[in-house]
């Protein structure tokens, strides 16, 4: 059973491109979050995709985006990249089903590099 | 949102018991307690949660305190396995699994 899947491990940018993360959640999983986590910190909530629909989000600006697939898979996408942006990024899935998990599933994450 | 207070590091001794304090005075009446760590290199992962009562599961133990306003994680034989950061996390009822992190606990185990 394959758990949280990311790609890729590693990308890097300069100032004011764009990037897209993908993340395949773990297989029965229907919901998937995404963190950012920046070096020596712990992870940033950024938001939560359910049913295909942003259910939560954490105090991001609007650069950054997602979607969320009808197979359950997501993607995080952040425009105008700064320096900032620089982090690991990780992919976290769940079940917000019938009968709910309280545990969450974290992916080895996306090392994002702002040059 | 109720914070929660952990030390910045911690040692320990290989096959020795470990216990992680973490403090929550103001965790309201349904908070869940949660513990993740994270393995370098790697993206956190779950280890124990809990509500009032203590907790046990093959990773670990949650012990909390009556009043509710901290709690300790406990490893019962520390392998150079579980040095990570480990993270203690209030969770609202309703918050739809979003987590919380602070700075979490640095852990590390010698040989």
């Amino acid at each position: 059973d394959a758990g949280v899947t990311q790609s890729p491990t590693h990308l890097i940018k300069t100032r004011g491109q764009q990037v897209t993360l993908r993340c395949s959640p773990k297989s029965g999983h229907d919901t998937v979050s995404w963190y950012q986590q920046a070096l020596g910190q712990g992870p940033q909530f950024i938001f939560q995709y359910y049913e295909e629909e942003e259910r939560q989000r954490g105090n991001f600006p609007d650069r950054f985006s997602g979607h969320q697939f009808p197979n359950y898979s997501s993607e995080l996408n952040v425009n105008a990249l700064l320096l900032g942006d620089s982090a690991l990024y990780l992919c976290a899935s769940s079940f917000l089903g019938i009968s709910r998990s309280d545990t969450q599933y974290f992916g080895p994450g996306t090392r994002l590099t702002v040059l | 949102d109720a914070k929660t207070t952990q030390p910045n590091s911690m040692e320990s001794n290989e096959e020795e018991p470990v216990h992680l304090p973490c403090n929550h005075s103001t965790i309201s009446g349904t908070d869940y307690i949660h513990w993740y760590r994270q393995l370098p290199s790697q993206g956190p992962e779950y280890v124990i949660h809990g509500l009032t009562s203590n907790v046990n599961n093959r990773m670990a133990s949650l012990a909390i305190a009556e009043d509710r306003k901290s709690s300790t994680l406990i490893l019962h034989r520390a392998t150079l396995r579980d040095a990570a950061v480990y993270y203690c996390i209030l969770r609202p009822n309703n918050a739809g699994n979003m987590l919380t992190f602070g700075g979490g606990t640095r852990l590390m185990v010698k040989p």
